[in-house]
């Protein structure tokens, strides 16, 4: 079926390594997003892409790299400098930024099924 | 710190009772809320959203409600049901910016 996928669903890595997290979406959605949510907590936004080749950093870039060389691909690398890489990281795409789309533009992103990152 | 926030972090409800979960913002300028549902190991699903034009909208089972005097949001879930257990996030758009916020959740407990 369409939509957004995330793979692999569970990672493991050893402390130090680079990991790069895959999200792949058929929807022809132009923005796509990156979060982390740690156990018991909401949302928190790494880094976004509203068109190809072109992203801003969230409320919690650091440690992290996205590329956005395809508008269906936005693939987050969680470097050796990310200090507690641990967590379920969700990426979500949306029709349009919301702001472009006027008054009646809706914010609704659709997120994939998450990968659960574990570093030891 | 965050806006959006809320006033419970678990809410345990009787299979069949209506569920109300509650959300409070501090940004007089978000325009635009979400409020989505997400399952335990599952990416969030979207339930329904409002503008700030409105103060009530209503979908299958459930109706958002809007308060702007008090910077209020609550989401109504009728004759709560067992498929229902999931963590509930509001979620804002400030007027202008180009992402939404998210609150820390509610997880709505069903009682048998």
């Amino acid at each position: 079926d369409g939509g957004i996928t995330q793979s692999p669903k569970y990672l493991f890595r050893k402390e130090g390594q680079n990991v790069t997290l895959s999200c792949e979406q058929n929807l022809n959605h132009d923005a796509m997003y990156w979060y982390r949510q740690d156990p018991g907590q909401g949302l928190r936004l790494i880094y976004y892409s509203q068109i190809v080749n072109d992203f801003q950093k969230g409320d919690i870039a650091e440690g992290y790299s996205v590329s956005r060389e395809k508008k269906e691909s936005f693939p987050l690398t969680v470097t050796s400098a990310q200090k507690n890489p641990t967590a379920f990281y969700l990426c979500a795409s949306s029709p349009k930024p919301g702001l472009a789309g006027g008054p009646t533009a809706s914010w609704e992103q659709y997120f994939g099924p998450g990968t659960r990152l574990t570093v030891t | 710190g965050e806006s959006v926030g809320l006033h419970l972090p678990t809410l345990s409800v009787q299979e069949g009772d209506n569920s109300i979960i509650n959300c409070a913002y501090s940004n007089s300028a978000s325009d635009y809320f979400i409020w989505y549902k997400q399952e335990s190991g599952k990416g969030p699903q979207f339930i329904i959203d409002i503008r700030s034009n409105m103060d009530k909208r209503q979908g299958q089972r459930v109706t958002v409600l809007l308060n702007k005097t008090v910077k209020h949001l609550s989401l109504q879930i009728a004759a709560t049901q067992p498929g229902d257990s999931a963590v509930y996030f509001c979620a804002e758009n400030i007027l202008g910016g180009d992402k939404i916020i998210f609150g820390k959740g509610t997880r709505l407990h069903i009682l048998p």
